[in-house]
């Protein structure tokens, strides 16, 4: 069965950084592309980074350009978000996503993970 | 980059039958497959609709996927409402980074919510 589990969601004050992380299992992780995607309370699905299957290639939103790092650890089969100078408007439940087909180039969602909270205030 | 574009709500009676819009605001609507999303309160999204027409193993044939070229528009149908279908559904295309195809970013619409009456 796949299972997608994030963690080190949290309270973190405006300019400050968090590294959510996302363990995958049940199935071939490094085959994947990868994808973290946001909701902001009451609002609707944003999708914010991407990863391709080995890892060497990344895609962010305009939004997080040059503030949020997408990475993956094929190895321990995660994923992880790494996010610097962290706005009020980041707040949101972070959901790790994976593909629907192996090496796609198109992003197609099939499973989602339960989702981690990131809370930015002072 | 393109827009997708949903009704912010919907209703219908119980056991009718009920369709979202999902207008794509540039390109062809048929040069990205469309996915549906539905998403209950407290609960991650999961896929109703894929590839624009085909539904995941376990989804009710109650539901059913469709686009229109001539509006541009991807349609989510739901016959039969019952009341577990109450929740928010979204469309979902992508947008290819580069000329090369080799790969993209997930574009969302705004989501609709579904009331059963």
């Amino acid at each position: 069965e796949v299972q997608l589990l994030e963690s080190g969601g949290g309270l973190v004050r405006p300019g400050g950084s968090l590294r959510l992380s996302c363990a995958a299992s049940g199935f071939t992780f490094s085959s994947y592309v990868m994808s973290w995607v946001r909701q902001a309370p009451g609002k609707g699905l944003e999708w914010v980074s991407g990863i391709s299957d080995s890892g060497g290639s990344t895609y962010d939103a305009d939004s997080v350009k040059g503030r949020f790092t997408i990475s993956r650890d094929n190895a321990k089969n995660t994923l992880y978000l790494q996010m610097n100078s962290l706005r009020a408007e980041d707040t949101a439940v972070y959901y790790c996503a994976k593909d629907r087909h192996a090496w796609d180039t198109a992003r197609r969602f099939d499973k989602w993970g339960q989702g981690t909270l990131v809370t930015v205030s002072s | 980059n393109f827009m997708l574009t949903q009704p912010h709500s919907v209703s219908e009676s119980l056991g009718k039958t009920v369709t979202i819009s999902c207008t794509r605001s540039s390109g062809s609507i048929a040069s990205s497959y469309v996915q549906w999303y539905q998403q209950r309160p407290g609960s991650c999204p999961t896929t109703v609709i894929y590839d624009d027409n085909q539904r995941p193993s376990g989804v009710p044939d109650r539901f059913s996927g469709s686009i229109d070229s001539s509006s541009n528009s991807a349609f989510l149908t739901i016959s039969g409402l019952q009341t577990e279908d109450e929740a928010d559904y979204y469309c979902q295309s992508y947008d290819f980074i580069s000329q090369s195809y080799d790969s993209s970013m997930g574009v969302f619409g705004g989501g609709t919510k579904l009331t059963v009456l």
